[in-house]
């Protein structure tokens, strides 16, 4: 597609229950980054993905999130036993870096809004 | 610890009038700067961008000026419109890896 995509653009969800949030980057990028947006806070970084590897997943904010690229392409951000301090808007980017040093543009998608109650 | 700061929560201008937004770091890494815009319920849209080389970038309304002694940028927007208004963020990289944000700025232009 010509962006990003995201899915669902909405999750309302039960305290304690699994989520999962798509990503599609747009066609070629090989880099692929996820960040979050609380109520009032700024952007904040989660994981990032070069092809399939996760070399950088310091953002995570616990054990109950988790991430995984396939193919180069697809992302799926899960996050087990949610609780009410996961609500945010869920952001994925994706560049056409090649490597460490290469500075290029991250491109966002629309976000997951993602509600636990 | 907060690596890039907006201090201005707000901004209103008239529009026809040039906006200025600010932004400042504290990392000396950083060596790759991007303002991104914003409206409700949608992501962040690319403005543009300035490498730590340059001190200026210019793309049709929008000029991006880096004072690497002071860690500060600023975006300016002339003519502002209202079409403009929206979230501003300046962001921030090292080696192209995460983006650091700031807490953004919101941009009101008045008719």
């Amino acid at each position: 597609g010509a962006g990003v995509s995201q899915s669902p653009s909405n999750k309302v969800t039960e305290k304690g229950k699994d989520v999962e949030l798509r990503c599609d980057p747009i066609s070629g990028h090989t880099a692929l980054y996820w960040y979050r947006q609380s109520l009032g806070q700024g952007l904040e970084f989660l994981i990032y993905f070069q092809g399939n590897s996760a070399p950088d997943k310091s953002g995570l904010p616990s054990d109950r999130f988790s991430a995984e690229r396939t193919g180069g392409s697809v992302s799926t951000l899960t996050i087990q036993r949610t609780q009410q301090e996961d609500s945010a808007v869920y952001l994925c980017a994706s560049s056409s870096r090649t490597g460490q040093g290469y500075t290029d543009t991250q491109y966002f998608g629309p976000g997951t809004r993602l509600t636990v109650l | 610890d907060q690596q890039v700061k907006q201090n201005s929560p707000s901004l209103s201008v008239q529009e026809g009038r040039i906006s200025i937004l600010n932004c400042d770091y504290t990392n000396s890494m950083f060596d790759y700067f991007l303002w991104y815009k914003k409206y409700p319920a949608e992501g962040p849209t690319f403005l543009i961008s300035i490498s730590s080389i340059k001190d200026k970038n210019e793309d049709g309304r929008f000029t991006v000026f880096l004072n690497k002694s002071a860690k500060h940028l600023s975006l300016h927007i002339v003519p502002s419109q209202p079409g403009d208004s929206a979230v501003y963020f300046c962001a921030a990289s090292e080696y192209g890896n995460k983006l650091v944000f700031g807490a953004g700025t919101i941009l009101r232009v008045k008719s």
